[in-house]
């Protein structure tokens, strides 16, 4: 059972646009929200997280928004540049879990083209 | 370099071999993950050490396979009798412990092939 899913395996997208990653969640115990980015031979970054509590975080070009009655969360990237391109992972966990209890998504692999 | 590093990069072994793979955290970090990663999957919890404590394990450990951190620092994963499934990329991840919502730093992992 997915309980983190990313139904969009890959996304193609023009330089200077917006990239919008989206993940769907079933566990309403999920309490907060990571996505990493991972380069082909390396190890996942980390990009930016929410808490429930919030609809909304924004770090530089990058802004996670959750929808917690959807239980749905997305990332944009605007603008979006070459060096974007990787696969970005979402997360979830529950409130006060240590990262053994986070769940990772199957993974959205970005191509941002000039 | 201060992030997360793992050796070996590759591993390559015949089906029955042992393999060893090694993860050297953050230096400051107490807690030490491993995961571990199949093709068009996320990362998967493996195990997890506070300091010299290994505080839990995934059920997806079987007896095969076992972790140590003797002095707190560096950790080892070994697999026994490795199979064609154990093929994946095993990851480590250090975090400080110290936040209410956990972010995790990793290396670049460890690629075993077991033919």
């Amino acid at each position: 059972d997915q309980q983190v899913k990313q139904n969009s395996p890959s996304l193609s997208v023009q330089e200077g646009r917006i990239s919008i990653l989206n993940c769907d969640y079933t566990n309403s115990m999920f309490d907060y929200f990571l996505w990493y980015k991972k380069y082909p031979a390396e190890g996942p970054t980390f990009l930016i997280s929410i808490s429930s509590i919030k609809d909304k975080n924004e770090d530089g070009r990058f802004t996670v928004f959750l929808n917690k009655s959807a239980k749905h969360l997305s990332l944009h990237i605007v603008p979006s540049q070459p060096g974007d391109s990787a696969v970005y992972f979402c997360a979830a966990g529950p409130r006060g879990g240590t990262a053994s209890k986070l769940t990772f998504g199957t993974g959205t692999r970005l191509q941002v083209t000039l | 370099d201060t992030g997360v590093s793992q050796d070996p990069r590759h591993k390559i072994t015949k089906r029955g071999q042992n393999v060893t793979f090694r993860c050297d955290p953050i230096s400051e970090h107490n807690r030490l993950y491993w995961y571990r990663q199949t093709l068009g999957q996320g990362p998967e919890f493996l195990t997890y050490f506070q300091n010299e404590a290994q505080l839990e394990k995934s059920r997806l450990l079987s007896d095969r396979f076992s972790a140590e951190r003797p002095k707190g620092s560096f950790s080892t994963l070994e697999i026994q009798r490795t199979e064609q499934g154990d093929s994946a990329m095993y990851l480590c991840a250090s975090s400080s412990g110290r936040e209410t919502n956990e972010k995790l730093f990793f290396g670049s992992g460890t690629q075993l092939s077991v033919l």
